[in-house]
């Protein structure tokens, strides 16, 4: 069973827009939760990560936020690019950093 | 740094022929994961070494599947003998873990294999 599971499964938005991808998980054993972006013919490379202690993060455009009472967190890319046109996955890994990743966001801006 | 280096980048093959995917880490470190991606699936971690030594094999699909890693800087996935549903793209990643407990650290991704198993 699909132990992070991440919502919408595409999203398409206009250069500036703010595309919002939100993850959930059951497993409280899971202490480090990362972002992977994968461009089309590449391994995904990882964007930015938080762990359970702080709510934000933020890197340049992209923010995570974290619930740790809900379980949930989410990505969001400010004033987005066509350049960010990729596939985002959230990814959630216990002490062994073994990672379990979302099923994937195809993220689409358009000029 | 070079990163993690995969060969081959593509392979066809026919079906219930051996397939050896192999992987070169990213120098010094001590952790290496084997992922499957399919469009039906998505990422699927098929198995992970720590220190050379296989800590969790449990996502390998099944017998036809092994994979070893003979020292720090090698390891290999074999399918004997592939079948078509085993076509996916093969990504194998290493990280360095200072220990169980602590913190793990990011995980670098190779550009992937391409298995077509026809």
């Amino acid at each position: 069973q699909q132990q992070v599971k991440q919502s919408p499964q595409s999203l398409i938005v206009q250069k500036g827009g703010i595309p919002i991808i939100n993850c959930a998980y059951e497993n409280t054993a899971f202490d480090y939760f990362p972002w992977y972006q994968q461009f089309p013919g590449k391994g995904p490379a990882l964007l930015i990560a938080i762990r359970p202690d702080v709510s934000e993060k933020k890197e340049g455009r992209f923010t995570i936020s974290f619930n740790k009472s809900a379980k949930q967190f989410s990505l969001h890319i400010m004033d987005s690019q066509p350049g960010d046109s990729a596939t985002y996955f959230c990814a959630a890994s216990d002490s062994w950093g073994k990672l379990q990743f979302g099923a994937g966001t195809q993220v689409v801006v358009t000029p | 740094d070079a990163g993690v280096i995969q060969s081959p980048r593509h392979e066809v093959t026919e079906m219930g022929q051996e397939v050896t995917l192999r992987c070169k880490p990213i120098s010094g470190h001590n952790s290496l994961f084997w992922y499957r991606q399919t469009m039906m699936r998505g990422l699927e971690l098929l198995i992970y070494f720590n220190n050379n030594v296989p800590i969790d094999d449990s996502g390998m699909p099944e017998d036809r599947f092994s994979a070893k890693m003979p020292n720090a800087s090698f390891s290999t996935l074999k399918i004997q003998p592939s079948e078509p549903r085993d076509s996916a793209v093969y990504f194998c990643a290493s990280s360095f873990l200072v220990g169980q407990g602590n913190s793990p650290d990011t995980q670098y991704f190779g550009p992937g294999t391409r298995l077509t198993v026809l």
